[in-house]
């Protein structure tokens, strides 16, 4: 069985630019969470996508939003691009949830911004 | 607000040791724990996982013990080897509807 993919693996933009990760989760599971991984902050909860709607969300600004597809298929993105920003994206599937079982997570998109 | 600490950055075993990784967190409403390792270049990878109205749980040298009345939950690797040299993550849930992150302990095993 496949893992979980995310595409691009890196990525460089810039300030203001705007950016769109993908990740193809599991076959079969149906929710996909997003987190930011940094060294300070460590991992951060973005949001939780189940059978393309948005189930729960963390603290990040409106400059951060997803969607998923009706094949499970999930995009981030990120507008208005800021230093701060940089970061490893990993996106993770489960069948049916993050709070009550194991997430299987992909290996990240490192962004970076100059 | 909830959070999850580790309470050592970084741990540094002899290779054949067993190694112990502690974890605390805030809110006594929390429910279900898990470990994740992370190699460096990797995502996270599950190691195992308790609920609350378990106190312990195996897997294939590892053991996760839970303690809810002082809310601490440690990850014990028996007989460490070179390839278990990874950042351990512990993650907590229940209490805000969000599994939250500890900072991660880097395991470091001397050969």
């Amino acid at each position: 069985k496949a893992g979980v993919t995310q595409t691009p693996r890196y990525l460089i933009k810039t300030r203001g630019q705007q950016v769109t990760l993908s990740c193809s989760p599991i076959s079969g599971h149906r929710s996909v969470s997003w987190y930011q991984q940094t060294p300070g902050q460590g991992l951060q909860f973005l949001f939780e996508y189940f059978s393309e709607t948005q189930r729960n969300k963390g603290n990040f600004p409106g400059r951060f939003s997803g969607r998923q597809f009706s094949n499970s298929r999930s995009e981030m993105n990120v507008s208005t691009l800021e230093l701060g920003d940089s970061a490893l994206y990993l996106c993770a599937s489960s069948v049916q949830g993050a709070l009550d079982q194991p997430q299987h997570f992909g290996d990240g998109t490192r962004l970076s911004i100059l | 607000g909830e959070s999850v600490g580790l309470h050592l950055p970084t741990l540094s075993v002899q290779e054949g040791d067993n190694s112990i990784i502690n974890c605390a967190y805030s809110n006594s409403a929390s429910d279900y724990f898990i470990w994740y390792k992370q190699e460096s270049g990797k995502g996270p990878q599950f190691i195992i996982d308790i609920r609350s109205n378990m106190d312990k749980r195996q897997g294939q040298r590892v053991t996760v013990l839970l303690n809810k009345t002082v809310k601490h939950l440690s990850l014990q690797i028996a007989a460490t080897q070179p390839g278990d040299s990874a950042v351990y993550f512990c993650a907590v849930s229940g209490a805000t509807n969000k599994l939250i992150f500890g900072t991660g302990t880097l395991l470091a095993v001397q050969p």
